[in-house]
């Protein structure tokens, strides 16, 4: 069965500092990838997303992600984090032949001003 | 002009109840879906629509009842609510590949 794997439950990060949250899935096809942020009390809103081509993707508010198909991960990135940044980060994954969106169990980002 | 909008924003009610969260979204898409966000924030697929017809029908309690009475319409009705129902119910619309979601209904059972 398909299933995506998020490494970090709970990530607390100073302003400025670097960021990386860790997706991993398990899916022998082809994928498409997604990551979604939920602010606090508000709803999914798609940060980024990975069909083909260029494994480096970049989403809005300065978050890009990679795609390694070899280890199977789609790794969120952002250089410097802000306050503002503070949400849940859900990694998500749909086979290329469509099927339901399976998600990760989510990581929780604090970001201290 | 909100694409997806879900109703009520927040639904307190006792075990036992029936009670029906409704949905609507204005983007055009075929396909609209229900999920659950439990306590621990983990987000499930529940069931899918396309063009009024189910397509995904997760392993749900069949206490829970999607009716769609048009494709820009997705509701979920809850029969005999009970404690573990307690979750945030999120409608979503799009492709497969790409879904755009409502702002959740907190429901809340006591």
């Amino acid at each position: 069965a398909q299933s995506v794997s998020q490494h970090n439950h709970h990530v607390i990060l100073s302003e400025a500092a670097s960021l990386e949250l860790g997706c991993n899935y398990s899916y022998g096809g082809t994928v498409n990838l997604f990551w979604y942020v939920q602010y606090p009390g508000q709803h999914l809103q798609l940060l980024l997303k990975y069909f083909s081509g260029d494994p480096l993707v970049k989403g809005i508010k300065g978050f890009e992600a990679e795609f390694i198909k070899s280890k199977f991960s789609f790794n969120l990135r952002k250089p410097s984090v802000q306050w503002s940044d503070t949400a849940e980060y859900f990694c998500a994954v749909i086979p290329n032949v469509g099927g339901k969106l399976i998600f990760g169990q989510g990581t929780e980002l604090s970001v201290k001003p | 002009d909100t694409a997806v909008s879900q109703t009520p924003k927040y639904l307190v009610t006792q075990m036992g109840n029936d009670k029906s969260i409704k949905c609507e979204q204005n983007l055009g898409h075929d396909t609209m879906y229900w999920y659950k966000q439990d306590s621990k924030k983990f987000l499930k697929i529940m069931f899918s629509y396309n063009n009024k017809e189910l397509i995904i029908n997760e392993t749900v309690p069949n206490r829970f009842s999607p009716k769609s009475p048009d494709k820009a319409h997705l509701n979920l009705h809850i029969n005999s609510l009970e404690l573990g129902d307690s979750a945030v119910y999120f409608c979503a619309t799009g492709q497969f590949y790409e879904q755009y979601f409502g702002p959740g209904t907190r429901l809340t059972v006591t």
